[in-house]
C-alpha cells in the first residue's frame, strides 16, 4: 500500500519568499506530524494534528510558519517570509491513532528546503 | 523538558562485529522508547519499541531493553551486515504535562559497516 507521501521532494526559494510544503498520510490515519530536522540532528517536533485540528502546535518557532489540515487528511505545513535558518528537511508522519499506547509512526522521505 | 542522548558516531565495525549504541534519555512522566533507522535515501523507519519497563523490544535481530533503573535503552545487534549501514535515531514518547504523546528524537548515530 501507499505510504507517506511528501511534495516537493526539494524546494528552493529565494530568503523573504513563501513556500508550501505538503503531506500526503497513509490513508485512515487521523494522527499526521510535521518535524524539521537540521543536518546532524534528529527531527525536531512542529505540529500535532488529530483530524482536522492542531492537537499540538508546541513546536511552531514562531508566527511565521503556520499547518493546516482542512478535510483531515492531506496537510500543508507554510512559512511565510522565509529565513535562511529555515533550511531543512521537513519530515511529515502519520499514525493510525495517535493514541495510547504510543503507535507507529509511519513517515514520509521529507522535503528538503534550501533558503539562498 | 524531555531528552534524549545517544552515542555520538559515526560507529565503524567489520561485518559479523556486536553492535552497541548506547541510548540514554530524561523524562518528566513514563515515556515510550523507541529506536528508529534511515537507510540512505530513504524515510525513517520504525525499528522496535518498547512501553514499559523490563520490555525488551526486537526487529531484524536488533534489541533494546528498558531499564528504567538507568533511564537506558541501547540498541544491540550481535552480529552485523553491510546492509545494516544507516543512521539510527533514538527517541521518546511522553505526555508532558498530561498533553498529547510527543516523540522526543536524539541525534542519531551513523554506523558504517565494512565488508
Amino acid at each position: 500500500g501507499a505510504g507517506v507521501s511528501q511534495t516537493p521532494s526539494n524546494k528552493v526559494t529565494e530568503k523573504g519568499k513563501y513556500v508550501e510544503l505538503r503531506c500526503d498520510p497513509i490513508s485512515g490515519h487521523t494522527a499526521l506530524y510535521w518535524y524539521r530536522q537540521s543536518l546532524g540532528q534528529g527531527p525536531e517536533f512542529l505540529i500535532y494534528f488529530q483530524g482536522t485540528g492542531a492537537a499540538d502546535d508546541s513546536g511552531l518557532p514562531n508566527d511565521r510558519f503556520f499547518a493546516v489540515r482542512p478535510e483531515g487528511s492531506v496537510s500543508t505545513l507554510k512559512i511565510q517570509r522565509t529565513e535562511r535558518g529555515d533550511s531543512a528537511v521537513y519530515l511529515c508522519a502519520s499514525s493510525a491513532t495517535g493514541d495510547r499506547p504510543p503507535d507507529t509512526q509511519y513517515f514520509g522521505p521529507g522535503t528538503r528546503l534550501t533558503v539562498l | 523538558g524531555n531528552s534524549v542522548t545517544q552515542m555520538e558516531g559515526p560507529v565503524t565495525l567489520s561485518e559479523e562485529a556486536f553492535l552497541t549504541i548506547n541510548c540514554t534519555y530524561t523524562a518528566t512522566g513514563y515515556p515510550s522508547l523507541f529506536w528508529y533507522v534511515q537507510y540512505p535515501g530513504e524515510g525513517l523507519q520504525l525499528l522496535l519499541k518498547a512501553t514499559k519497563a523490563d520490555d525488551k523490544g526486537s526487529n531484524k535481530g536488533f534489541e533494546a531493553t528498558y531499564r528504567k533503573e538507568t533511564t537506558s535503552f541501547h540498541l544491540e545487534k550481535g552480529s552485523v551486515q553491510v546492509s545494516d549501514s544507516a543512521v539510527y535515531f533514538c527517541a521518546l514518547s511522553d505526555r508532558e504535562g498530561g498533553g498529547s504523546y510527543i516523540p522526543t528524537f536524539g541525534r542519531g548515530t551513523s554506523l558504517i559497516v565494512h565488508p
